[in-house]
């Protein structure tokens, strides 16, 4: 099956500092998203990234498409306590109509 | 009400017991899904509706039974689960399952198998 790897598993950070977390893929992809869960939610859509090398920005957040079309990355500058949650990066699998996700990222800051 | 809904949000069930999940949305969409999120693994994709028909079984075990009656609603009925059945179901809805867009996801039901 499709090997999609996400890091870190885990952060830990002061609230103020920036965030990067990436994914990376074993084949190349046309479509990547990046989701974020909120204790006791589902999933909510944050950025969609549909071209090599697409950088696109939500705020404060930016992700990007990899160049390679293998990878993608999701910063967060200037990080605050509505941060806390898990962020997802998922692909779409065009032909299996299907949307696969990474393990996660759990972020969590003090104040 | 908007978006995608599930009910109960919690539930309680013995190995012995048949209760339904529930999903609704309100966003005229074509497909929908069932994923399965346990502590510790990604979101597994369990079933995969279009336009009413299953277009997808991700090899889930037959004491997980879907019911699609119509393109707003998704059941999930189980029956005899095993406590590692115990996990947070998602139910999701997109414009149609071949799409580029990504998914709209409810907020869940936690259960737990006793």
């Amino acid at each position: 099956g499709q090997q999609l790897n996400q890091s870190p598993q885990s952060m830990f950070i002061q609230e103020g500092e920036d965030v990067s977390m990436n994914c990376t893929s074993s084949s190349i992809f046309n479509t990547w998203l990046w989701y974020k869960q909120d204790p006791g939610e589902g999933p909510v859509l944050l950025i969609a990234l549909y071209k090599a090398g697409e950088l696109t920005s939500n705020g404060r957040l930016t992700a990007q498409f990899g160049i390679t079309r293998k990878d993608s990355f999701l910063n967060i500058s200037a990080s605050i306590p509505s941060d806390v949650g898990i962020y997802f990066c998922a692909l779409i699998i065009q032909g299996a109509q299907k949307l696969v996700f990474g393990q996660g990222t759990r972020l969590t800051i003090n104040p | 009400e908007t978006g995608v809904t599930q009910t109960p949000r919690h539930l309680v069930m013995g190995m012995t017991n048949k209760k339904s999940l529930k999903c609704e949305q309100h966003l005229g969409h074509n497909a929908m899904y069932w994923y399965k999120q346990s502590a510790k693994k990604p979101l597994e994709l369990m079933f995969v509706y279009n336009f009413k028909e299953q277009t997808e079984n991700n090899s889930v075990p037959s004491r997980f039974s879907p019911e699609c009656p119509n393109s707003s609603h998704l059941f999930l009925h189980l029956h005899t689960l095993q406590p590692e059945d115990s996990a947070l179901y998602l139910c999701a809805s997109s414009q149609e399952a071949r799409t580029n867009y990504g998914y709209t996801f409810g907020s869940g039901t936690r259960l737990t198998v006793v």
